[in-house]
């Protein structure tokens, strides 16, 4: 099984800051992946690579960006945080073979006033 | 588009057995995984299908069918720490395609 850290784990922030969130994994996983969840509701992927230098959209729109400069890293931004995301941002990440098998780092909770 | 239906909510008594059914329309097919999920924390990955049939490990199961697209979670001699979220997710598209489409999660209590 993956180790996947994500920090920090809680983020309190003012509308308008600038926040990024760190996702890294220790096993040599080519792909990651970042959802957003909001309580009680299902995982919507946001974004996602398959490997150094290659970044998508995922099927829920987000106003963030992500970069893949390292295999383990795959940190998330946001350039100006609203209220509205406020949310829970979940990181994971998945072997370079066999069936896709997914697993999820700790989250964080953001909230944004 | 990926559709994944599952019910929203079952509630149970210790020691008894649940089971949870998930149907999906999903372009393509490349598996079906299930994900415990406790309030507050991340998914944890429980079960993978990808041929028909059932697939037993320990007291949970999951069951698919293709043909069908429907898939099940048996939850047998069910614990208190049972009580959780559970995901049903689809590896739909193309073979190299390797994002999932999940849904809504199923919310078990298990209760005394």
């Amino acid at each position: 099984e993956a180790d996947i850290y994500q920090t920090p784990r809680y983020l309190v922030i003012g509308t308008g800051k600038k926040i990024t969130l760190e996702c890294s994994q220790t096993m040599g996983h080519d792909k990651m992946y970042w959802y957003q969840q909001d309580p009680g509701m299902e995982l919507h992927l946001i974004h996602y690579s398959y490997g150094v230098n290659s970044t998508e959209k995922g099927d829920l729109s987000s106003e963030s960006t992500v970069s893949r400069i390292r295999t383990e890293h795959f940190p998330l931004t946001l350039e100006s945080a609203r209220p509205s995301h406020t949310s829970q941002y979940l990181c994971a990440s998945s072997p370079r073979t066999g069936r896709g098998t997914q697993y999820f780092g700790p989250g964080t909770r953001l909230l944004v006033l | 588009g990926q559709n994944i239906d599952q019910p929203t909510e079952m509630t149970a008594t210790e020691g008894a057995i649940v089971q949870i059914n998930c149907t999906y329309q999903t372009s393509g097919f490349n598996g079906l995984f299930w994900y415990q999920q406790h309030a507050g924390e991340a998914p944890t990955f429980l079960s993978y299908n990808v041929l028909d049939g059932l697939e037993e490990k320990g007291r949970f199961s999951s069951f698919l069918s293709r043909s069908k697209g429907y898939s099940y979670l048996l939850l047998k001699e069910l614990q208190m720490k049972d009580s959780a979220s559970y995901l049903c997710a689809v590896r739909g598209g193309a073979a190299n395609d390797y994002k999932l489409s999940f849904g809504a999660g199923t919310t078990v209590t298990v209760r005394a």
